[in-house]
């Protein structure tokens, strides 16, 4: 079956380490994407990508960074500059070129202690 | 920039009762419109959308929704709820010349009780 796997499902990390979430899908989509949710605000981007080795900030990209360096991989990092991590975040992807539906994973809760 | 609103946060309603989740935006160029449901702890699940055509779109669980162009609006709805649609409702939106950037709302939590 076709689809978009996160891993872990949940994540605990100490304040100051970098942590990078795995994002992988199966759909020879083009184009990636990674959204942060907090309750109450809806979906926020943070980065992303139409093309392998080509990405984009999204409206808060501060304190993350990603890498797309194969077509079914996009993983994120979060890194000791991000002020606020504990979130859940969600990874999508979409044809790219034509207007068509983001496809979204099971999402990773990550929580700084 | 584009804002997506939905007014309710929280839509409380009696099962087999009717219901409507709102949803404004603020673009003035041609849009694609979505509507995506969230159960807990799980990713979003494409409920409908709207690229072009007819303005009422139907969807998976029974939902349909309108789009209207003059009111930017695209109100989601359902005669009859089941508890089993418990759950957050997110409107997005992306426009005409960055149609792979999308933008959410805030979410409606639908609670249907029995």
């Amino acid at each position: 079956d076709g689809g978009i796997t996160q891993s872990p499902k949940y994540l605990f990390r100490k304040e100051g380490q970098n942590v990078t979430l795995s994002c992988e899908q199966n759909l020879n989509h083009d184009a990636m994407y990674w959204y942060r949710q907090d309750p109450g605000q809806g979906l926020r981007l943070i980065y992303y990508s139409q093309i392998v080795n080509d990405f984009q900030k999204g409206d808060i990209a501060e304190g993350y960074s990603v890498s797309r360096e194969k077509k079914e991989s996009f993983p994120l990092t979060v890194t000791s500059a991000q002020k606020n991590p504990t979130a859940f975040y969600l990874c999508a992807s979409s044809i790219a070129g034509v207007q068509d539906t983001q496809y979204f994973g099971p999402g990773t809760r990550l929580t700084v202690l | 920039a584009q804002s997506v609103t939905q007014l309710d946060s929280q839509v409380p309603v009696f099962e087999e009762a009717p219901v409507e989740l709102r949803c404004n935006y603020s673009s003035s160029v041609s849009v694609y419109l979505f509507w995506y449901v969230q159960y807990p702890n799980q990713g979003l699940q494409l409920l409908l959308k709207y690229l072009s055509g007819s303005t009422l779109v139907k969807g998976i669980n029974g939902f349909e929704a309108e789009f209207n162009k003059s009111q930017t609006s695209f109100h989601l709805r359902k005669p009859s709820v089941h508890i089993s649609d418990t759950a957050e409702y997110f409107c997005a939106v992306s426009e005409g010349y960055n149609f792979n950037k999308f933008y959410f709302g805030s979410g409606t939590k639908l609670n249907v009780k029995p």
